[in-house]
């Protein structure tokens, strides 16, 4: 299964973005990289995602690289509410076609205020 | 959409009592999730259905761990006996199968055995 690589704990200030790197070496080429935030032991949030291009909603923005062997999350403004584990994770094929979810250790993002 | 919805939201019980836990997928979602989260290993894979058939239970820790999902807007996952570690926050998310759906979690039931 393709694993992701997280810094264990940021901190960035409130009113600056905050990037948030992914390492995800081992990803295949139909693999979709996911980005999740949990708020405290809250069910994991959706926020993003992608597979080649950079992508932007509401909420982040996604850039991968052009090796998709990495990515980053930005937060563009982050305020003291978007302090959170982040966690990048690749969806990967399972048996029969189907797919699965496997989540790593994420980064611990803390905003200052 | 009432997203996904777990019962009961906490738990506790006594070491050998049998437990089960609850989920209703969103509508629609062909796929079902249970993870379970502690501070030492994470949010851990348990098992998945596709269409209402289990993929892949290679994340179910032991023989007392069992899962169903009978209709496409049920599953129960079962602890008997329960153990003190299986104290833990499970969650269940559903996504549908097409293209690059994402994940949707429910907000978990903390379960305590003592």
């Amino acid at each position: 299964d393709a694993k992701t690589t997280q810094p264990p704990s940021m901190d960035c200030a409130e009113g600056r973005a905050a990037n948030l790197p992914c390492n995800h070496s081992t990803i295949s080429g139909n693999e979709y990289v996911y980005w999740y935030r949990q708020i405290h032991s809250q069910g994991p949030q959706y926020i993003i995602h992608g597979l080649k291009n950079n992508e932007t909603n509401e909420m982040a923005s996604l850039i991968i690289t052009e090796d998709r062997k990495s990515s980053t999350l930005i937060l563009p403004h982050a305020t003291l509410r978007d302090t959170a584990v982040y966690y990048c994770i690749v969806r990967v094929e399972g048996t029969s076609g189907t797919y699965k979810y496997i989540f790593g250790t994420g980064t611990r993002l803390k905003v200052l205020a | 959409d009432a997203g996904v919805i777990q019962s009961p939201r906490h738990e506790v019980t006594e070491m050998g009592q049998e437990v089960t836990l609850r989920c209703k997928p969103i509508s629609g979602h062909d796929y079902l999730f249970w993870y379970r989260q502690t501070m030492m290993r994470g949010l851990e894979l348990l098992i998945y259905f596709n269409n209402n058939v289990p993929i892949d239970d290679s994340g179910m820790p032991e023989d007392r761990f069992s899962a169903k999902m009978p209709n496409a807007s049920f599953s129960n996952l079962k602890i008997q006996p329960s153990e003190p570690r299986d104290s833990a926050v499970y969650f269940c998310a559903s996504s549908r199968q097409i293209s690059s759906s994402p994940l949707h979690f429910g907000n978990g039931t903390r379960l305590t055995v003592t």
